[in-house]
């Protein structure tokens, strides 16, 4: 059981460009979540999803678009990167929404945009 | 909404002794309240969590503690080793955003042997 994967591992992306970050997993989670990473700011949720054909509004959603298409994918889209958009981006999911269930997070990706 | 402050930022003991770490939160309605730990070059890994209406909880050599009335939690390690070196997250469940948690800014432990 692979859990969460996500990629790419790691990118740089030019300001304007358009970028799709994957996350897929193999739980069958009912409720999957972007987070971003930043220094001193800890992690910041971006987007969540309760179940498949739901999303919701994070506490930092400006600049990102997500779907969730099927329960074991949720894509995150940058559709014009800017450079505060550098972090790095974890996806998790929990068995349940609600927030009192374990979240299992992937390994995260790092995105430089220059 | 719901804000976690998290200190220290950083902290460095001697193997085997113990390490605190604090946390505040700032909504009353706050019930769920768990702590991360994240390695290196890896994903954060749920470690210890506690709901609001017990005080403690312990879990081999990490204990959490809360204080509802304080509005303040805490991630006690004994017997500190080299392994528990990592930066550990704790996370506050906010009633905004879908009710999903709040994290605060991470404490980077340092385990010298």
């Amino acid at each position: 059981i692979a859990g969460i994967t996500q990629a790419p591992t790691s990118q740089i992306l030019a300001a304007g460009r358009r970028m799709t970050l994957r996350c897929t997993q193999d739980m069958r989670h009912n409720a999957m979540y972007w987070y971003r990473q930043d220094l001193g700011l800890g992690l910041r949720l971006i987007h969540y999803s309760n179940t498949a054909g739901t999303t919701g509004k994070g506490e930092v959603p400006d600049g990102y678009s997500v779907s969730r298409a099927n329960t074991d994918d949720f894509p995150l889209t940058l559709a014009s990167a800017v450079p505060s958009q550098t972090s790095v981006y974890f996806c998790a999911s929990s068995v349940g929404s609600g927030g009192i269930y374990e979240q299992y997070f992937g390994p995260g990706t790092r995105l430089t945009v220059t | 909404g719901e804000n976690v402050e998290q200190h220290p930022s950083t902290l460095s003991v001697q193997e085997g002794d113990s390490a605190v770490i604090k946390c505040t939160y700032s909504d009353s309605a706050s019930n769920y309240f768990p702590w991360y730990k994240q390695e290196l070059g890896k994903g954060p890994q749920l470690i210890i969590d506690i709901r609001s209406n017990v005080g403690e909880k312990k879990d081999q050599r990490i204990a959490v503690t809360l204080n509802k009335t304080a509005k303040h939690f805490s991630l006690h390690i004994t017997e500190t080793q080299p392994e528990d070196s990592a930066v550990y997250f704790c996370a506050a469940r906010s009633m905004e955003y879908g009710n999903k948690l709040v994290f605060g800014a991470g404490t980077i432990l340092r385990v010298k042997s």
